[in-house]
């Protein structure tokens, strides 16, 4: 149990464009979903924590409207990166957590972002 | 924002030795932490957490808390080539997980 997908695994775009990644949670409720991002030989940094129906609170330095965040149901949650540039390439996951059940964060396999 | 540090190693143990990896956290107000499991290019899997101070095993890991002292440890019985991978320690702040910058472990056949 408790699996989050994340879609998709990789992609690469323009310099400019937009580029939206989802995540999925497949077989539990996720009252709250995190977004973190990951570069090369670094720690985790967490972006933003979401809450199902409300606005994403945004971790300092990160721009939130460069990267919009929307937790629409409880299972799904997306992370659109606007006018993207080569700086934003990335290795982005997301993780979920149930109310409750210990603050355990159950992570997706990421989603591996090349902006040319 | 408080820390959550880590030795960056790499840390290179031969086969069937005990890993031991090492964590320091500056809140002394922090519960619970976390040890996640991270292959290149993959997402951390959990390998455990722990809320009390002492030792808590969980087949060949077992992870130690001391919260006066701040410190948070991993230790691997029987190491194994596919125990290689960096371990990220994590502090969980009000819901939210901080990561240490993660420790190298390389186990040698």
């Amino acid at each position: 149990g408790a699996v989050v997908s994340q879609h998709p695994s990789w992609v690469i775009c323009k310099s400019g464009t937009s580029v939206k990644i989802e995540c999925r949670s497949l077989d539990f409720q996720a009252t709250t979903m995190f977004w973190y991002r990951q570069f090369p030989k670094q720690s985790l940094m967490l972006m933003a924590t979401s809450n199902e129906g409300s606005k994403a609170t945004y971790e300092q330095g990160v721009e939130k409207d460069k990267f919009l965040i929307n937790h629409a149901s409880l299972t799904l949650s997306t992370l659109t990166v606007t006018s993207a540039h080569p700086e934003d390439s990335s290795f982005y996951i997301c993780s979920a957590s149930q109310a409750g059940v210990g603050n355990e964060q159950f992570f997706g396999p990421g989603t591996r972002l090349t902006v040319l | 924002q408080k820390e959550v540090e880590q030795n960056s190693g790499p840390l290179s143990v031969p086969e069937g030795a005990i890993a031991s990896l090492n964590c320091t956290y500056s809140d002394r107000g922090s519960q619970s932490f976390f040890w996640y499991r991270q292959y290149s290019g993959k997402s951390p899997e959990l390998i455990m957490f722990i809320y009390s101070n002492g030792d808590k095993e969980d087949g060949r890991f077992t992870a130690q808390l001391n919260k006066a002292s701040q410190y948070v440890s991993l230790l691997i019985r029987d190491s194994q080539p596919s125990d290689s991978a960096t371990y990220l320690c994590a502090e969980n702040q009000g819901g939210k997980l901080i990561f240490g910058q993660g420790t190298e472990l390389s186990v040698k056949p």
